[in-house]
């Protein structure tokens, strides 16, 4: 009854390093997605996929790389982590991308950059 | 309304208290609302998605409704429970946006025994 399993929990990355956060769904979901949340805004959609090897980019990109080899598996890469990237990042999946599905979120990574 | 609004942006009720909020959204192209409740230290989790104007959806204590001709959405919780207590988060979709979700800032809600 795993769901979405988003690791790691928390991270700290000093300026310039590179991590990927790792995000993987057992329900066979078609959709995944990144969101990060900061202080005083709303979830902001990263970056998506609608499928094994099909991604897109969302409302905030930049400095971020993601892949879908598999269904199962949306890791998100910082390629060259900077202060503004400390955040709390969220993983979801829904079953497709019609807009009406529920979303099941992760965990959350809490990420520092310092 | 370009944006998804929520209103209040925190709430503080007793035990047994019944309250409500409101989430304003964009009613053009209107496609589907969702509601999630996001308890501090968990992820969200889904409450309800709704696509029809005129749309009840009821869990337990909780309910929500839905006006698409005036972009609103009322959800309910009767009789507060401590447990209760939370971050509730609204989203829309609109059919021109390739359906990404538009989320509000959420009410935060402290229910007190």
């Amino acid at each position: 009854n795993a769901g979405v399993t988003q690791t790691p929990k928390f991270q700290v990355l000093k300026t310039g390093q590179s991590m990927t956060l790792q995000c993987a769904q057992d329900m066979n979901h078609e959709y995944m997605s990144w969101y990060r949340q900061d202080p005083g805004m709303g979830l902001r959609l990263i970056h998506y996929s609608v499928g094994a090897g099909i991604t897109d980019q969302g409302e905030v990109p930049n400095g971020y790389n993601v892949s879908r080899s598999t269904t199962e598996d949306f890791p998100l890469r910082l390629l060259s982590a900077a202060p503004s990237q400390t955040s709390v990042y969220f993983c979801a999946s829904s079953d497709k991308h019609e807009g009406y599905e529920k979303l099941f979120f992760g965990s959350g990574t809490q990420l520092s950059v310092l | 309304i370009l944006n998804v609004e929520q209103s209040p942006q925190s709430l503080h009720v007793q035990e047994g208290d019944s309250t409500n909020f409101t989430c304003s959204f964009p009613s053009s192209n209107f496609y589907a609302l969702h509601w999630y409740r996001w308890e501090t230290a968990k992820s969200p989790e889904a409450l309800f998605v709704m696509t029809l104007n005129g749309d009840e959806k009821k869990k337990g204590r909780i309910s929500a409704t839905l006006n698409t001709k005036e972009g609103y959405s009322y959800l309910y919780i009767k009789g507060s429970q401590p447990e209760d207590s939370a971050t509730y988060l609204c989203a829309s979709t609109n059919a021109g946006n390739n359906r990404k979700l538009i989320w509000g800032l959420g009410t935060s809600l402290a229910v007190n025994p």
